[in-house]
């Protein structure tokens, strides 16, 4: 079975400009989460999806910041336009909604710089 | 909200040594701890777990305390390989459908062959 996959892996881009990451959960997981990890920083909770609906986005930074999940299977998050302290490793992760610990599987990340 | 802190932030242990990475959370509801490995160039990936209403788990050379009234975690790794090295992540979050994980800052392990 296919894991979580993101794409690109990597984007360099200049402030100002816009970017889109997207994410592909495993095959069912309705529960979709984007993390962000800034160097040497903890792994933070960007927002969270079950399905379609955004479920918790509190960790959003401003509103530069937008992701979708339209259907509730693959995500996007767009940063527009891009600042320099955007720049880190963006994670998405997904788990099953049924159950009570659910483990969350990890894509391998987009790591972003904006220079 | 949670905040989990993680120390130490960098670790080296000479190869068979043992590994102990120690995290303190915030919140009392939270009775949900993974904790996660990430390798050079891959993704987080789960060790280990523990939940709330055990105090210790163990999984061959890694094992996992948890001491609810301090609220603190522990992970344990005996008899250290080259392959441990890696970024660990402690986190806490409520159990349920709906998990929102707090991590911790990670730990960069060193084991030195």
């Amino acid at each position: 079975e296919a894991g979580v996959t993101q794409f690109p892996s990597h984007s360099v881009i200049e402030k100002g400009q816009t970017v889109t990451l997207r994410c592909d959960p495993i095959s069912g997981h309705d529960n979709l989460y984007w993390y962000r990890r800034v160097m040497g920083k903890e792994i933070k909770f960007l927002l969270h999806f079950v399905k379609e609906s955004k479920q918790d986005e509190s960790g959003m930074p401003n509103n530069r910041f937008l992701a979708e999940r339209t259907g509730g299977t693959y995500s996007t998050l767009k940063v527009q336009p891009a600042e320099l302290e955007d720049s880190g490793v963006y994670f998405c992760a997904s788990s099953e909604l049924a159950g009570v610990y659910n483990e969350q599987f990890f894509g391998p990340g987009t790591r972003l710089t904006v220079l | 909200g949670e905040n989990v802190e993680q120390h130490p932030s960098t670790l080296s242990v000479q190869e068979g040594d043992s590994a102990v990475i120690k995290c303190t959370y915030s919140d009392s509801a939270s009775n949900y701890f993974p904790w996660y490995k990430q390798e050079l160039g891959k993704r987080p990936q789960l060790i280990i777990d523990i939940r709330s209403n055990v105090g210790e788990k163990k999984d061959q050379r890694i094992a996992v305390t948890l001491n609810k009234t301090a609220k603190h975690f522990s992970l344990h790794i005996t008899e250290t390989q080259p392959e441990d090295s890696a970024v660990y992540f402690c986190a806490a979050s409520r159990a349920g459908g709906y998990q929102k994980v707090t991590f911790g800052i990670g730990t960069k392990l060193q084991v030195i062959p």
